[in-house]
């Protein structure tokens, strides 16, 4: 399998706290995707970081790419109960079915108020 | 604003029984998608279409068929099928970034499928 992996597999913290969630993946990407899964639904984009990039924010998300380790990172800051649910990184390659997006397992995040 | 239309939501074979799981993007996109999750897995690529009047195997093909019978609707057929295909299973849509690559990615609620 070329799947990717994330770390940690679960992660619980109290609600107004951080959340860092890595991504390590295998192959040369064009750009890395963070998705997010509430239970029982299907999953929602978060964000797309390209291969020449290094940070990106979106709210109270950051990304970080480090294509030298072949790594990333979320951030989610002051985190809420609402942010409860798995995410998942993709990696996404370049054209044709190496565009296709190779999904990590996840991380489970459980936000407490 | 629909996005990604998936039917049905629950379906319960026995082995051996065929089925289509339908699905249905409004938003434009040319590349379709079929996904299965399974606990631990994460997602596996099953069949992809990157434009109409294409199909392609994916991860794990094996046991399933594919249709794009337009731009809007991508099918994913089990002809027989059986306990190991009980799973969720998610239809996907997107648009292509400039670089050929793949953009965001945009889901179905998933159709959960048991095979007793």
């Amino acid at each position: 399998s070329q799947q990717g992996e994330e770390d940690p597999q679960a992660l619980s913290i109290q609600e107004g706290e951080n959340a860092t969630m890595n991504c390590s993946y295998k192959t040369s990407i064009n750009n890395l995707q963070w998705y997010r899964q509430n239970s029982g639904r299907g999953l929602v984009h978060l964000i797309l970081i390209r291969s020449n990039e290094r940070e990106k924010h979106s709210g109270r998300l950051r990304v970080t790419l480090d294509t030298s380790k072949k790594s990333s990172s979320l951030l989610i800051t002051a985190s809420r109960a609402a942010d409860t649910a798995s995410y998942f990184c993709a990696e996404g390659g370049y054209g044709g079915s190496q565009g296709n997006l190779i999904f990590g397992k996840g991380t489970k995040l459980s936000v407490k108020p | 604003n629909a996005g990604v239309t998936q039917t049905p939501k629950f379906q319960v074979l026995k082995t051996g029984q065929s089925m289509t799981l339908q699905c249905a993007q409004d938003m434009n996109h040319n590349s379709m998608y079929w996904y299965r999750q399974d606990p631990g897995m994460g997602l596996r690529l099953i069949y992809y279409s990157a434009s109409e009047g294409t199909t392609d195997k994916g991860e794990v093909p094996n046991g399933y068929n594919v249709s794009r019978l337009n731009k809007r609707e991508f099918s994913l057929r089990l002809e027989s099928a059986a306990p190991s295909q009980t799973s969720v299973y998610f239809c996907a849509s997107s648009a292509l970034t400039g670089a050929g690559s793949q953009g965001a990615q945009h889901f179905g609620d998933g159709t959960r499928l048991s095979i007793l």
